[in-house]
Parts: C-alpha cells; structure tokens; sequence
C-alpha cells in the first residue's frame, strides 16, 4: 500500500532563506508527482507536476526532483517570501501526503 | 479560461439529513476525482470519475457516491450524515485523470451539528 510522509510537518523560516522540503513515498511503480500549496481554508494550487519519466521541474523559484530509486522527491524554495506561506502537499496519483506547513517571516 | 468551481462553497446540516455538493470541472475537462480533508486524517480520496463512469474510489461507507453528467459537472451525495463527516471536501478535475494535472476548486465547508 503507498504511504507518501512528508517532512518537516512545520517549518518556519526568516525571508529571503532557501528551503527544502520532503517527500517520501514506499511504493517504486509511482506514477506522476504533483506538488501543491493551499492557503488555509482553499482549495489546493498546483505548483509543479513531475512525469515519471522526468527527474525535476522548475518553475520561478521553484524546484522540484523525483528520485524514484530512493523513493523521494524533494521541492527546492528559492529567496522565500512572506507571500509563500502555506502548506505544502506532494501527491502520487490518489494518495497525499499529509502537508509541510510552511511560515516565511519578514 | 474559468477554474474549478463548487457550491454551496459552506453548508450546515444536521445529523441524519443527506447533502448534494455540485462541481463544475474546467472546460475540456473530463475527470473529477472527490477528495475529503479533515484535520485529522488530511486529504482522502473518495472516487473519480471519466465520462459519466466512475473510474477509481477510495475507502469510504456507501454513503458516499456520485454522479458525473454528460458536460462533465459531477455531483457528490452523502447520505445519513455523521458528525464525523463534517470537513472540506474538494473537487479536482483534469483533462484525462488523476494521474495526470489536477486543478482543485475552493472547496465546500461542510458542518454537521
């Protein structure tokens, strides 16, 4: 059965540091890799999408790698801002994981 | 081109009664997948639908179901509420299924009392 954990579960962080966030997943046949931010109490926004077949995307200051053989994907925030503030969720087709709630003050 | 959207986007019912949430896919769009977020147990999901069939579902009391009509708007039903059963729920579409881009919508808020 696939389990996708994230980690940290919270962060925060003062603007302008790099960050990285996790997420791990146990089954090896994944299928794409979706990266998401919802504010609170909305619905989620979709930040990056990794095929399978792909290894990493980029987006702004946005970065995201999927390493199937160590069953993990991380996603990289450049010069993070206030306005970055949310939780972050990885997904594997039908399964999410549980969030990185993100805080980025000035 | 317009977003996902759902309504009621807040709903209070009490326990016992049934609800029917509505969501609008994106144009072009052909899969709805439902998903079900709560504090506790973070965001599940319930079925998705392609073309008026459902496709995949999730681990839920048959309750739960849904419909998908022929210009893609889904409805969910969920019977004999619960306390339990109060929380967002979200709607995603996507042009082929969940495997592949998904756009959310805002959510309902569904309370039960």
């Amino acid at each position: 059965k696939q389990e996708v954990t994230q980690i940290p579960a919270a962060l925060s962080v003062p603007e302008g540091e790099n960050l990285v966030l996790n997420c791990s997943f146990t089954d090896s046949a994944i299928y794409n890799l979706q990266w998401f931010r919802q504010d609170p109490g909305k619905g989620l926004t979709s930040l990056l999408l990794i095929q399978s077949s792909q290894r990493e995307q980029t987006s702004g200051r946005l970065n995201a790698s999927l390493d199937k053989s160590s069953g993990r994907s991380t996603l990289y925030i450049a010069a993070s801002q206030p306005g970055d503030s949310a939780t972050y969720l990885c997904a594997f087709k039908l399964i999410f994981g549980t969030g990185t709630r993100l805080q980025v003050f000035p | 081109k317009a977003g996902v959207t759902q309504t009621p986007r807040y709903l209070i019912k009490t326990r016992g009664q049934q609800v029917t949430l509505s969501c609008s896919p994106i144009s072009g769009h052909r899969s709805v997948s439902w998903y079900q977020q709560t504090p506790g147990q973070g965001l599940q999901f319930l079925f998705e639908y392609f073309s008026e069939t459902q496709r995949n579902k999730g681990n839920f009391p048959g309750r739960f179901s849904g419909r998908q009509f022929s210009n893609s708007r889904s409805e969910m039903n969920v019977s004999t509420l619960e306390l339990g059963d109060s929380a967002l729920y979200l709607c995603a579409s996507s042009l082929t299924g969940v495997s592949y881009e998904q756009y959310f919508g805002p959510g309902t808020r569904l309370t039960v009392t």
